[in-house]
């Protein structure tokens, strides 16, 4: 596609319940981001994908967080037994590999715990 | 201290002024740096993206890095209404490497 897709826009969910998130990167992008940003605040890094490499994982704030991604396409962030704290915009970016390549974000996921 | 620091807003100016936007780091390590601009409820977008000290001018706007000082900056010359948004610096320290972010600004052109 020409941009990176995100599935749902918005969800609204119960505590305590689980939630997938889906991000459909653009194709021939090898690399792909999560990215986190609560209201008010800057974007916090939660997991990255490249190529065939193990995915780095360092910013995956629990183990209730979790994440996959097939090949070199979709990719989708499960977050289990969510709390309020989790409430949050969840911003996915893709990107060709080497110097002078930027991110294209998609337009996110708002995802309101109640 | 976080690894980016960025100046607190939010920034209110009339049409046509210069705005001067900044970020510091402290990882000397980080080499690529970029300028991002978010509108409401999108995703941010790239605006400008340098990985050397000085300048670099894309129409109004001007990337300016300082190594040695670990500083950047972005300014926009001649500010539009249209350019009212959040404008986030990034950067990274290897080419494949993820990009931590400033915490943003908001910025709101008055007509």
């Amino acid at each position: 596609g020409a941009g990176v897709s995100q599935s749902p826009s918005n969800k609204v969910t119960e505590k305590g319940k689980d939630v997938e998130l889906r991000c459909d990167p653009i194709s021939g992008h090898t690399a792909l981001y999560w990215y986190r940003q609560r209201l008010g605040q800057g974007l916090e890094f939660l997991i990255y994908f490249q190529g065939n490499s193990a995915p780095d994982k360092s910013g995956l704030p629990s183990d209730r967080f979790s994440a996959e991604r097939t090949g070199e396409s979709v990719s989708t962030l499960t977050i289990q037994r969510t709390q309020q704290e989790d409430s949050a915009v969840y911003l996915c970016a893709s990107s060709m590999t080497g110097v002078g390549y930027g991110y294209t974000f998609g337009s996110g996921t708002r995802l309101t715990v109640v | 201290q976080k690894e980016v620091e960025q100046d607190p807003g939010p920034l209110s100016v009339p049409e046509g002024a210069i705005v001067s936007l900044n970020c510091t780091y402290s990882n000397s390590a980080f080499q690529y740096f970029m300028w991002y601009r978010q509108y409401s409820r999108k995703g941010p977008e790239l605006l400008m993206y340098t990985y050397s000290s000085g300048n670099k001018e894309d129409g109004r706007f001007t990337a300016q890095v300082d190594k040695s000082s670990k500083y950047i900056s972005l300014f926009i010359r001649d500010s539009q209404p249209s350019d009212s948004a959040t404008y986030l610096c990034a950067m990274k320290d290897g080419a494949n490497s993820k990009l931590t972010f400033g915490k943003g600004i908001t910025l709101s052109v008055r007509p």
